[in-house]
């Protein structure tokens, strides 16, 4: 089982919609969960980050985590194609040193 | 502040040969990770420090793969010799950390990468 798990997609979502992007982790012992974006060709930008149970918002995104499914998900309201990218899950791993574990990603795409 | 620089951000070199990256986290930060990321296999850690130091090295695949810190501003990560299949993107990425850090809001700030091609 991998460590942190996502859906390659795509997810293709129609423009206005809200996309939601799911991640399961295996170490229950983990406190912080990172979402991180990617565009084709550049480098991972933190977009979110939750640590307490329950939804945490800023702007059009969501993060939702339920610990004890061992679960985050990324909503995306009012999505646009501007949103269309890569999207990382990571975990920080319990043995300290801010040590993050990343998903597989997944790709999201965002029609007109 | 300038972020996370990484230099060259394109290399392209033939087998064998041997493949110096470069990394300057930004100032401040004293965690240094860095990643390798192919299609096939995502976002792999291969090695981090913390405070200059190596902590964990164990997602460095081969023997032919060594990074060093020597100082708080500089990383390398060097691959002697190159082959083919070490063809990827490298990111290297700062942040803040220590060992009693078991929870965590500093995200990492990654560098634009070099995309490593061996032919």
């Amino acid at each position: 089982q991998k460590e942190v798990e996502q859906n390659s997609g795509p997810l293709s979502v129609p423009e206005g919609a809200i996309a939601s992007l799911n991640c399961t982790y295996s170490d229950r012992g983990s406190q912080s969960f990172f979402w991180y974006r990617q565009y084709s060709g550049k480098s991972p930008e933190l977009i979110m980050f939750i640590y307490s149970n329950g939804d945490k918002e800023d702007g059009r995104f969501t993060a939702q985590l339920n610990k004890a499914s061992q679960y985050v998900s990324l909503l995306i309201r009012d999505s646009q194609p501007s949103d269309s990218a890569t999207y990382l899950c990571a975990v920080q791993s319990p043995g300290g040193y801010n040590k993050l574990i990343f998903g597989a990603g997944t790709r999201l795409a965002v029609h007109p | 502040d300038a972020g996370v620089i990484q230099s060259p951000r394109h290399e392209v070199t033939e087998m064998g040969q041997e493949v110096t990256l470069r990394c300057k986290p930004i100032s401040g930060h004293n965690s240094l990770f860095w990643y390798r990321q192919t299609m096939m296999r995502g976002l792999e850690l291969l090695i981090y420090f913390n405070n200059n130091v190596p902590i964990d090295d164990s997602g460095m695949p081969e023997d032919r793969f060594s990074a060093k810190m020597p100082n708080a501003s500089f990383s390398t990560l060097k691959i002697q010799p190159s082959e083919p299949r070490d063809s990827a993107v490298y990111f290297c990425a700062s942040s803040f950390g220590g060992q009693t850090m078991t929870r965590t809001t500093y995200g990492y700030t990654f560098g634009s990468g070099t995309r490593l091609t061996v032919v």
